[in-house]
């Protein structure tokens, strides 16, 4: 089966914990992305990486990190620096030549 | 000013209605548009693409109107599982794309 897998579905971190989130996907996409949405909110970007071991910082970088060392994978960190860290975080793909972006089912953060 | 606008609603509508949304986009450099429809604690799922004047799939029809910056999709006899909200999507920095906060559809029986 092909598609955008992310884990785990929810997550429940301390104050002052880094956590990370996986996002795997089995399309052959080029390109991967991760954003935030808050209750009642668009989606804003947090980071993307066109191509492998090459990443962009969104518009709300601030407080987060990433890593693309392999096509598939697209692990997002939260970091302690990320003052208000609750929210449903969603990785999403783009083959090369196309515009369409295609979502896994998200992962929803709640920071204690 | 937002990237994107859209109405949040919610748009309440019995079933059959026809219903319209509209999104407003503030750079006149866009490429391509999108509606997607998300559920409720769920992932948006991709509706329509946009690239000229419209589109049209089924019972939805998509239309872009470039000089005046906005795109629209129109929804024919509406059904109950078109409840969602519906997420007007902007890409004009080549695969950099802007969201807008989505519109909220109820269709009652």
């Amino acid at each position: 089966d092909g598609g955008i897998t992310q884990s785990p579905k929810y997550l429940f971190r301390k104050e002052g914990q880094n956590v990370t989130l996986s996002c795997e996907q089995n399309l052959n996409h080029d390109a991967m992305y991760w954003y935030r949405q808050d209750p009642g909110q668009g989606l804003r970007l947090i980071y993307y990486s066109q191509i492998v071991n090459d990443f962009q910082k969104g518009d709300i970088a601030e407080g987060y990190s990433v890593s693309r060392e392999k096509k598939e994978s697209f692990p997002l960190t939260v970091t302690s620096a990320q003052k208000n860290p609750t929210a449903f975080y969603l990785c999403a793909s783009i083959a090369g030549g196309t515009d369409t972006q295609y979502f896994g089912p998200g992962t929803r953060l709640t920071v204690l | 000013r937002k990237e994107v606008e859209q109405d949040p609603g919610p748009f309440n509508v019995p079933e059959g209605a026809t219903v319209a949304f509209n999104c407003t986009y503030s750079n006149s450099a866009s490429q391509s548009f999108f509606w997607y429809r998300q559920d409720c604690r769920k992932e948006p799922k991709l509706l329509m693409s946009v690239y000229s004047s419209g589109n049209e799939d089924g019972r939805f029809t998509a239309q872009l109107n470039r000089a005046s910056q906005y795109i629209s999709l129109l929804i024919r006899d509406s059904k109950l599982s078109d409840s969602a909200t519906y997420l007007c999507v902007v890409n004009y920095n080549f695969n950099k794309f802007y969201f807008g906060s989505g519109t909220k559809l109820n269709v009652k029986p």
